[in-house]
């Protein structure tokens, strides 16, 4: 079955280390975003790339990388530098021409 | 003013009630309406897409003002599976290139026996 795998589904991580969070989709989709949602907000936009090896900014991106070596993969890297990375992340990815989003299981990340 | 707002609730509803959500944005540009629908603790799914003239599917029918720039969202005859978050996302500025969306907080739903 196609779809978006995300892992780990939960993570621990002490004060000061960077995590790296998985994305993986076999959507053959050319587009992928990464979104923090966090109690009581809405889901806000913290990368995105439409192409292999370019992605751009979203609206949270500080403390933030990302990479888009393939197509079927785009991974997060949560660093230091957040300074309240305790979250629920979610990876999405898009079909070229569509507007829907479809939406892997996500990966919650608490900071200790 | 958030982008997308939308009341949090929780509407809390006896089995068989009619419910109706609303859910405003702020950029008269935007094109793409939806409502998603969340599971606690799970990812956002796609409930349906919201059309000019309105749309049904099933129970659920959906709704856009463009004029008042307000979505709804119509729930009959409400089941206990359908308590969940309910999200009303909206395309972003530039998003026919970038496919960039915006999300409202979310209304959450508890249906009860």
């Amino acid at each position: 079955d196609g779809g978006i795998t995300q892992s780990p589904k939960y993570l621990f991580r002490k004060e000061g280390q960077n995590v790296t969070l998985s994305c993986e989709q076999n959507l053959n989709h050319d587009a992928m975003y990464w979104y923090r949602q966090d109690p009581g907000q809405g889901l806000r936009l913290i990368y995105y790339s439409q192409i292999v090896n370019d992605f751009q900014k979203g609206d949270i991106a500080e403390g933030y990388s990302v990479s888009r070596e393939k197509k079927e993969s785009f991974p997060l890297t949560v660093t230091s530098a957040q300074k309240n990375p305790t979250a629920f992340y979610l990876c999405a990815s898009r079909a070229s021409g569509a507007n829907v989003l479809t939406f892997g299981a996500g990966s919650r990340l608490t900071v200790l | 003013r958030k982008e997308v707002e939308q009341d949090p609730g929780p509407f809390n509803v006896p089995e068989g009630a009619t419910v109706a959500f609303n859910c405003t944005y702020s950029n008269s540009a935007s094109q793409s309406f939806f409502w998603y629908r969340q599971d606690c603790r799970k990812e956002p799914k796609l409930l349906m897409s919201v059309y000019s003239s309105g749309n049904e599917d099933g129970r659920f029918t959906a709704q856009l003002n463009r004029a008042s720039q307000y979505i709804s969202l119509l729930i009959r005859d409400s089941k206990l599976s359908d308590s969940a978050t309910y999200l009303c996302v909206v395309n972003g500025p530039g998003s026919s290139n970038t496919g960039k969306l915006i999300f409202g907080q979310g209304t959450t739903l508890q249906v009860k026996p």
